[in-house]
């Protein structure tokens, strides 16, 4: 069964360093997300893409996030100047339709450490 | 936006006992309700979902309703097995936001052999 794959599994920084997380969506899927979970909370949506474009993007990211995807199957993450608050697993997620209701699925996660 | 509110916190259970996890939210305009169930540093696992069409879904041990008119949707796990410890987050996709999952806070069941 395919899987959306991300690297590295565990990302240590210094604070104002750039870091840069990756994701291998499903081959189908059109649509791609982030999501940060800060350890013992919940999930929080940072940004959705589809088209080349970010199509929602929650207060949380801010002009310190942006996203890419460079070619044909990778999906970044980029964190500009991280910040101490920035440590939590990253989990990349992907569906195959736009239509209201499509299963996520998620990737195994990054977790950052920002020291 | 959307909020979603989860409840209980914590779940401690016997094995073999049934146990139901609720949530509401606050977007009449949501219509897909997933569940999620997430072991100790893993991904999230999608375990059962419903859309707005659907008052109830039922895959083996597990089920969930959806009351959209009072805005809260359960999850119910029946004969509860050891391996069903884990942390259970409920989300809520609301209209417009091209799927976007807002999630509630999790519940972490313990089930006890």
């Amino acid at each position: 069964e395919p899987e959306v794959t991300q690297t590295p599994s565990h990302q240590v920084t210094q604070m104002g360093q750039e870091v840069i997380l990756r994701c291998v969506p499903i081959s189908n899927h059109l649509y791609f997300y982030w999501y940060r979970q800060i350890l013992g909370q919940k999930v929080e949506f940072l940004v959705s893409f589809y088209n080349n474009e970010i199509s929602e993007k929650s207060e949380i990211f801010d002009d310190q996030f942006s996203v890419e995807r460079p070619d044909g199957s990778n999906f970044t993450l980029k964190i500009r100047s991280t910040k101490l608050e920035d440590s939590a697993m990253y989990f990349c997620a992907s569906s195959d339709a736009g239509l209201e209701g499509n299963e996520q699925y998620f990737g195994p996660g990054t977790r950052l450490t920002v020291t | 936006g959307e909020n979603v509110e989860q409840h209980p916190s914590t779940l401690s259970v016997q094995e073999g006992d049934s146990a139901v996890i609720k949530c509401t939210y606050s977007d009449s305009a949501s219509n897909y309700f997933p569940w999620y169930k997430q072991e100790l540093g893993k991904r999230p696992q999608l375990i059962i979902d419903i859309r707005s069409n659907v008052g109830e879904k039922k895959d083996q041990r597990i089920a969930v309703t959806l009351n959209k008119t009072a805005k809260h949707f359960s999850l119910h796990i029946t004969e509860t097995q050891p391996e069903d410890s884990a942390v259970y987050f409920c989300a809520a996709s609301p209209s417009g936001g091209y799927n976007k999952l807002i999630f509630g806070a999790g519940t972490r069941l313990a089930v006890h052999p």
